[in-house]
């Protein structure tokens, strides 16, 4: 049973817009999530994070958002561009364990010019 | 300092062969860990190091799976008598010890094919 889910294994958006990616989680008890951006032949590489007690942090062009109740997360990228096509994927830990997060399947984000 | 680095970047084995795969962390960081990520999936934690001890493993390593950290600095990851369901990318990263929030270093990964 996936305990952190990623519904849309792809997103096309057009080049200076905004690139929504969502993510969901069954475990309450998750209370540090992050994202990585993946590119072909690399390894994933940590964007941002949020740990439970925030709805909200925001980085540069990435802001990530914690719907705790809703047990959803999801990452803007505003404004989108070329480069930032790559799989998006989200991932959880409890415990303020940093050994043992758990990805989603990832999200395919393709920013057209 | 150039990353993580993985090596062999690929590999391809028979059947029942045993295989071991190399990871070099940051030098400065003294946690490792282990994915494994098949296709379509997400990384799956396998399992990790602070310094040279082994502190948490996940069920998906089998008995026939090792991993070592003899000095605390780099790691290798065995799998004796591989079988098929063992293709996979097997991804290694390092990090400081701190909160959840920090997120780690990944390597690029060595490419396991099991014929």
């Amino acid at each position: 049973d996936q305990q952190v889910k990623q519904n849309s294994p792809s997103l096309s958006v057009q080049e200076g817009r905004i690139s929504i990616l969502n993510c969901d989680y069954t475990n309450s008890m998750f209370d540090y999530f992050l994202w990585y951006k993946k590119y072909p032949a690399e390894g994933p590489t940590f964007l941002i994070s949020i740990s439970s007690i925030k709805d909200k942090n925001e980085d540069g062009r990435f802001t990530v958002f914690l719907n705790k109740s809703a047990k959803h997360l999801s990452l803007h990228i505003v404004p989108s561009q070329p480069g930032d096509s790559a799989v998006y994927f989200c991932a959880a830990s409890e415990g303020g364990s940093q050994g043992n997060l758990i990805f989603g399947k990832g999200t395919k984000l393709s920013v057209k010019p | 300092d150039t990353g993580v680095s993985q090596d062999p970047r690929h590999k391809i084995t028979k059947r029942g062969q045993n295989v071991t795969f190399r990871c070099d962390p940051i030098s400065e960081h003294n946690r490792l860990y282990w994915y494994r990520q098949t296709l379509g999936q997400g990384p799956e934690f396998l399992t990790y190091f602070q310094n040279e001890a082994q502190l948490e493993k996940s069920r998906l390593l089998s008995d026939r799976f090792s991993a070592e950290r003899p000095k605390g600095s780099f790691s290798t990851l065995e799998i004796q008598r591989t079988e098929q369901g063992d293709s996979a990318m097997y991804l290694c990263a390092s990090s400081l010890m701190g909160t959840g929030l920090d997120g780690y270093t990944f390597g690029s990964g060595t490419r396991l094919t099991v014929v």
